[in-house]
């Protein structure tokens, strides 16, 4: 049992160039959220799902977008990255809104 | 004000102490509560669920103070593998109906 699995685990991006995060979980949670990990600021919601095809946004969602096509699947888009961007970012999915959560090991991201 | 506060600490206990851990919350709404557990370059992960009415987990006890609008995490007997960050979650106080997290309470548990 996988759980959340991130890749990559490790990105260098230009400033300007484009990515996507992919999270896949074999848990079938309906619920499957993107944070962001940064130094003094704890973690931070950027988008969330509550299943199969929806997406909101969160804390802090400019920069980002996101997509659910299957239910065990959440992808995280970077449109054009900033140094701001720099960050660590999780994934994380629970079986129910107020549920505990399962998080993925984590991508650093760099954008130079 | 943030939704969530924790003193970043640093704690440094000596094994086998006891040590306590205290979390505010700014939504008095709020009736899901967690720590989790980080370490070092690692991902978060749910330690414990934090009851009206508190909750023990072998030496994890976690309570919750509903008047003063914090929640803690009591560890006793206290482990070199229990040496990581502590973070606490509450349910924020926006429409979004998300899961606030705290930065995190750093703990070093010294031989």
């Amino acid at each position: 049992n996988a759980g959340v699995t991130q890749t990559p685990k490790f990105r260098v991006l230009k400033t300007g160039q484009s990515m996507t995060l992919l999270c896949a979980q074999d848990m079938n949670h309906e619920y499957m959220y993107w944070y962001r990990q940064d130094p003094g600021m704890g973690l931070r919601l950027i988008h969330y799902s509550v299943g199969e095809g929806t997406t909101a946004k969160g804390e802090v969602p400019d920069g980002y977008n996101v997509s659910r096509l299957k239910k065990q699947n959440f992808l995280l888009g970077l449109e054009s990255a900033a140094p701001s961007q720099t960050s660590v970012y999780f994934c994380a999915s629970s079986e129910d809104r107020d549920g505990g959560y399962t998080f993925g090991s984590g991508t650093r991201l760099t954008v130079v | 004000r943030k939704e969530v506060e924790q003193d970043p600490g640093p704690f440094n206990v000596p094994e086998g102490a006891t040590v306590a851990f205290n979390c505010t919350y700014s939504n008095s709404a709020s009736q899901s509560f967690f720590w989790y557990r980080q370490d070092c370059r690692k991902e978060p992960k749910l330690l414990m669920s934090v009851y009206s009415s508190g909750n023990e987990d072998g030496r994890f006890t976690a309570q919750l103070n509903r008047a003063s609008q914090y929640i803690s995490l009591l560890i006793r007997d206290s482990k070199l593998s229990d040496s990581a960050t502590y973070l606490c979650v509450a349910k924020g106080s926006n429409t979004g109906n998300q899961f606030y997290f705290g930065t995190g309470t750093s703990l070093t548990v010294i031989p």
